[in-house]
């Protein structure tokens, strides 16, 4: 089945440090990769996504290539904010329809940026 | 933008009480979706809708039932609340169809059993 293996966390960085957040997936064919970014209290938003391979998603500095030959979507960001402080969930969605309508999502990873 | 909205941010309940969360999307969105969200477990899928008066089990579908009746609202009950569904609840609604469709969520209920 589908699966996706987030970088354990909790990760603690300080204000303008570099980011990596690790994802790696397993599934059928050529899936589409999200990130979900979840600020406290809230639910999820969409941060970036990729839809094929060697796509880079990109959003408030925030970037994503996916790589099929190392079946991964590494979070980054070249200098962290204090309001980056918030739970990255990684997450897949099967290419074909039908049955399979859900994201399999990662396990998320906490960021606290300390100023 | 999509809007999800989920009709309580906070909610406090008695064991044995029945409970509704509602949860309602403006983008004529086919499928929806109910997660619970607890430290240490991530996102546990409850139960899903592709389609007005279908549902089918997720991962954890226990103790909880739904309801869609219209293509904007996607219900969940919990029949007779107990403490260890006190959690963070998220809905969601997507395009159908596959891959390029990500989730838009809802803000969350949190809700306490006591």
């Amino acid at each position: 089945g589908n699966s996706v293996t987030q970088m354990e966390g909790p990760v603690t960085l300080s204000e303008e440090a570099f980011l990596t957040i690790n994802c790696t997936y397993t599934a059928t064919g050529y899936p589409s990769l999200f990130w979900y970014v979840q600020y406290p209290g809230e639910g999820l938003q969409l941060l970036l996504k990729a839809t094929k391979a060697d796509d880079k998603g990109s959003n408030k500095g925030f970037e994503a290539t996916y790589r099929k030959e190392t079946t991964s979507f590494h979070l980054e960001k070249g200098s962290v904010q204090v309001s980056d402080s918030a739970v990255y969930f990684c997450a897949l969605s099967p290419i074909s329809s039908g049955s399979a309508r859900q994201l399999t999502f990662g396990s998320g990873t906490q960021l606290t940026v300390l100023p | 933008d999509v809007k999800v909205t989920q009709s309580s941010r906070y909610l406090v309940k008695r064991t044995g009480e029945k409970v509704f969360l509602e949860c309602v999307q403006d983008m004529d969105h086919e499928n929806m979706f109910w997660y619970r969200q607890d430290p240490g477990l991530g996102l546990r899928l409850i139960y899903f809708s592709y389609d007005v008066k279908m549902k089918e089990k997720g991962d954890i579908p226990e103790g909880y039932s739904v309801s869609r009746e219209k293509k904007e609202r996607f219900s969940l009950i919990l029949e007779s609340a107990s403490t260890n569904q006190t959690s963070m609840y998220l809905c969601a609604s997507r395009l159908p169809g596959g891959g390029d469709y990500g989730y838009t969520f809802g803000s969350g209920t949190r809700l306490t059993v006591v």
